[in-house]
């Protein structure tokens, strides 16, 4: 079946970057994505990929995918206080249009 | 455009009970799939609906249920609830539209604690 891992925490200074990765074993996905979800809310669409693109930008979100070694990343620039969330990754699954998510990143913007 | 709700925001129940958690799908949108998310994890796929059908199963046991009316929006069932049913239950709907992104919107969740 199709797994998703993820880092669990990531800490950064506000106005740097941040780099969350993630990895995934369904080769034949399609798109990918990425979703914030704030303390006690549920998930926010931010950004998706489709499988056939190596990058892509959206403000201050940058998506890398790497299909060869199964690896997403999201780059965060400029980040600020209202970024600390918890990012998921998340792929297709096997049933259509479910989804397999990742454990999910915890991110803390320290001032 | 309204977005998908869910009601209620939160449940206290005990073990042994029954609880119906209820998902009003984004407007436009006919398939309405149901995630379980314990605390600190991701969201795990319970199943799916498309035009009031049952379209995939995730692992939950069968005491796991639900329903899609006319109008696309579903109600998740959980019989003889366990304490490990814990969790923020989370409904999230879609477009089934062939080269669609098959994007999920999702709900608010309602938060479940078992007792």
């Amino acid at each position: 079946g199709e797994d998703v891992e993820q880092s669990l925490f990531l800490s950064v200074r506000e106005g740097d970057s941040s780099v969350i990765n993630c990895t995934y074993t369904d080769s034949s996905s399609t798109y990918l994505y990425w979703y914030k979800q704030e303390p006690g809310a549920g998930l926010q669409l931010l950004t998706y990929i489709f499988s056939n693109m190596d990058m892509k930008q959206d403000q201050r979100l940058t998506v890398l995918l790497n299909k060869k070694d199964k690896h997403l990343s999201l780059r965060i620039a400029d980040t600020q206080t209202g970024d600390s969330a918890i990012y998921f990754c998340a792929e297709r699954g096997d049933y259509g249009q479910n989804f397999v998510f990742g454990p999910g990143t915890r991110l803390s913007v320290l001032p | 455009e309204t977005g998908v709700t869910q009601s209620p925001t939160h449940l206290i129940k005990t073990r042994g009970q029954q609880v119906t958690l209820r998902c009003s799908s984004q407007s436009g949108h006919n398939t309405v799939s149901w995630y379980q998310q314990a605390l600190g994890q991701g969201p795990q796929f319970i199943f799916q609906y498309y035009r009031e059908e049952e379209n995939g199963r995730g692992n939950f046991p069968p005491r796991f249920s639900g329903l899609q009316f006319p109008n696309y929006s579903s109600e998740l069932n959980v019989n003889a609830l366990e304490l490990d049913d814990s969790a923020l239950y989370l409904c999230a709907s879609s477009q089934s539209l062939t080269g669609s992104t098959d994007t999920q919107y999702f709900g608010p969740g309602t938060r479940l604690t078992v007792l």
